[in-house]
């Protein structure tokens, strides 16, 4: 199947400071991705939908100016969470729809864990 | 738009014990329907889907049958493995007056096997 990757897998960072996370389509093209937080032992957030060359879709109650959304590119998109706060420490998943793909079926990255301290 | 309610864990059975996890949704329409699995430390796979009502998906020895009558999709197993302890998500997606883009998680059933 298609793979997403994500970077980096864990990191920890300072209040205050501001984290990217990246989500590559490795062998294929995505003009929508998808950015989800899960909560400890709870089940996926949709925090906004990410389009090829356009802003990003906000849920909402997810604030669009702490959770920077930037897909230049049909393989990449980026989520910045910026002056983070240890209310943020959160495992964020992104996940990817195939171009021209079957109905519904999405592919995700393994995740990255941030922690802010 | 969607929802979906499942089974609250955790499950916890004995290797080749017999497994149902049930589901339900709310939709309008003819939502596709999904099941996901999320290992331990990792993210979610498709483990599998139906798209149509009475339509059976499976995968890996999991099944799920599409009613639409029960508006359920319950995931069963007959005899499950220590390697299939992990998070079970059911998800529907699409539908009537629902984004055909966005899929709903559930709350997701913890599963662990015991050997």
């Amino acid at each position: 199947g298609a793979v997403v990757s994500q970077h980096p897998s864990w990191v920890i960072c300072k209040s205050g400071t501001s984290v990217k996370i990246e989500c590559r389509s490795l062998d294929f093209q995505a003009t929508t991705m998808f950015w989800y937080r899960q909560f400890p032992k709870q089940s996926l957030m949709l925090m906004a939908t990410s389009n090829e060359g356009s802003k990003a879709t906000y849920e909402q109650g997810v604030e669009k100016d702490k959770f920077l959304i930037n897909h230049a590119s049909l393989t990449l998109s980026t989520l910045t969470v910026t002056s983070a706060h240890p209310e943020d420490s959160s495992f964020y998943i992104c996940s990817a729809r195939v171009v021209g793909g079957g109905p519904g079926e999405l592919f995700f990255g393994e995740g990255s864990r941030l922690t802010v301290l | 738009g969607n929802s979906v309610t499942q089974m609250e864990g955790p499950v916890t059975l004995s290797e080749e014990a017999f497994l149902t996890i049930n589901c339900t949704y709310t939709a309008t329409g003819y939502p596709s329907l999904f099941w996901y699995v999320q290992y331990p430390g990792e993210g979610l796979q498709l483990l599998l889907k139906a798209t149509k009502a009475d339509d059976k998906g499976s995968n890996k020895g999991f099944e799920a049958t599409y009613r639409k009558e029960t508006t359920s999709f319950h995931l069963e197993k007959g005899s499950v493995q220590v390697s299939d302890s992990a998070v079970y998500f059911c998800a529907p997606r699409g539908g009537v007056y629902s984004n055909a883009s966005k899929i709903i998680f559930g709350s997701g059933t913890r599963l662990s096997i015991q050997p």
